[in-house]
């Protein structure tokens, strides 16, 4: 089955015990994405990358940090988390989807479960 | 100001309603559209996309775009319990990135 996978679903820490999130997706896509969703804000992009070895800062980068060793996995880790970190976080993968029509590039993300993390 | 904004209900409908939601963006560069759907304890999913200004249906389901007045509108027909969900809009910039709106909360009622 075509999915992106979020590992732990759930996590409760304390502030400066760093962790990490994984995510993994087996669609071979070479665009994926990070997002923390909070109430009244919607989804904030924290980091992206294009492809393996690329990453980018989103709008939210402060705090975090990815990696993109391989094209299935983008972990996300955060070395020193602290009480404002604490969110609903989702992982994205998508294709280089392309618009026949258009013939225009569309960015058509594929959303993991999410990561529900509190900060104590 | 957020380049995507969206009212965020909650919006309470009964069954079979038509269901009108809006978005306004500001960036006058966005170029697609898209709405996902997320139901409760679940990711987004991509429920339509479009391009530039115009209509799209998918069976109950119609996204329009006006790019005159930069405004995103999502149609649900027949509306059912079923389609009870917080709706993303969404936009897409030059750099491939989304911006999404905050989500609308919908309730249909049976």
């Amino acid at each position: 089955e075509a999915q992106v996978t979020q590992n732990p679903r759930y996590l409760i820490t304390v502030t400066g015990k760093k962790l990490t999130v994984t995510c993994s997706q087996n669609m071979n896509h070479e665009y994926m994405s990070w997002y923390r969703q909070d109430p009244g804000l919607g989804l904030r992009q924290i980091y992206y990358s294009m492809n393996v070895e690329v990453t980018d800062k989103g709008d939210v980068p402060e705090g975090y940090k990815v990696s993109r060793k391989e094209k299935r996995n983008f972990p996300l880790i955060l070395e020193s988390p602290s009480p404002n970190q604490t969110s609903l976080y989702f992982c994205a993968s998508s294709p280089p989807g392309w618009d026949r029509v258009a013939e225009e590039a569309y960015n058509e993300q594929f959303f993991g479960p999410g990561t529900r993390l509190t900060v104590l | 100001q957020k380049e995507v904004e969206q009212d965020p209900g909650p919006l309470s409908v009964p069954e079979g309603a038509i269901v009108s939601l809006n978005c306004t963006y500001s960036n006058s560069a966005f170029q697609y559209f898209m709405w996902y759907r997320q139901y409760s304890r679940k990711g987004p999913e991509l429920l339509m996309y479009t391009y530039s200004s115009g209509n799209k249906e998918d069976g109950r389901f119609t996204a329009q775009v006006d790019k005159s007045s930069k405004y995103i509108s999502l149609f649900i027909r027949d509306s059912q319990p079923s389609d009870s969900a917080t709706y993303l809009c969404a936009a897409m910039d030059s750099s491939y990135k989304l911006i999404f709106g905050s989500g609308t909360r919908l309730l249909v009622r049976p």
